[in-house]
């Protein structure tokens, strides 16, 4: 079965705080996988894809990293502030057909 | 920008009711989607649409069923609402899918919070 887990379930750190999180999946024969924000009773925001040819993603602060072989990939954050407090999901899409196994999300509270 | 709209942000329905969520997007997309979220589950699959009056099960298509009668609207039917229905309800849209090639980024819309008493 295709599992997408995201491990911590939350997190609460400092502001300028740099922090990594985490996201495991089952089924390494992935097409792409993605970080989503999501702020409280909203919509998801895409914030970096990497494709299954690359190892990672860069846009500001984030920068994103794929290791297929192992299942795993990161999110990491640098110099962390209030307003990075959110839900962060990552989701993969797989070959084939049209499903993206979403994690159940890491909420992050950056504390100023 | 992108933008996906959905009909209602907050909507309060009475069991046995028939609740139509309605999703817009401006894109020109080829694929909609329809999850559910609920807390620690993450997001899950109702339907997905690649096309016109096409759509396919997701995950979850019981109790739901959707229509696609123009590419920018898709529509989501709970045909006779019950309490185990209450949920954030999120509309997607992207121009690919895994199975065609290419990057599929998502674009949500802001989500639709359904309570059923």
């Amino acid at each position: 079965k295709q599992e997408v887990t995201q491990i911590p379930a939350a997190l609460s750190v400092p502001e300028g705080e740099n922090l990594v999180l985490n996201c495991s999946f089952t089924d390494s024969a992935i097409y792409n996988l993605q970080w989503f924000r999501q702020d409280p009773g909203k919509g998801l925001t895409s914030l970096l894809l990497i494709q299954s040819s690359q190892r990672e993603q860069t846009s500001g602060r984030l920068n994103a990293s794929l290791d297929k072989s192992s299942g795993r990939s990161t999110l990491y954050i640098a110099a962390s502030q209030p307003g990075d407090s959110a839900t962060y999901l990552c989701a993969v899409s797989y070959t084939g057909g049209f499903k993206t196994i979403f994690g159940a999300g890491t909420r992050l509270f950056v504390k100023a | 920008d992108v933008k996906v709209t959905q009909s209602s942000r907050y909507l309060v329905k009475r069991t046995g009711e028939k609740v139509f969520l309605e999703c817009v997007q401006d894109m020109d997309h080829e694929n909609m989607f329809w999850y559910r979220q609920d807390p620690g589950l993450g997001l899950r699959l109702i339907y997905f649409s690649y096309d016109v009056k096409m759509k396919e099960k997701g995950d979850i298509p019981e109790g739901y069923s959707v229509s696609r009668e123009k590419k920018e609207r898709f529509s989501l039917i709970l045909e006779s609402a019950s309490t185990n229905q209450t949920s954030m309800y999120l509309c997607a849209s992207s121009s690919l899918w895994p199975g065609q090639g290419g990057t599929d980024t998502q674009y949500f819309g802001p989500g639709t919070r359904l309570t059923v008493l």
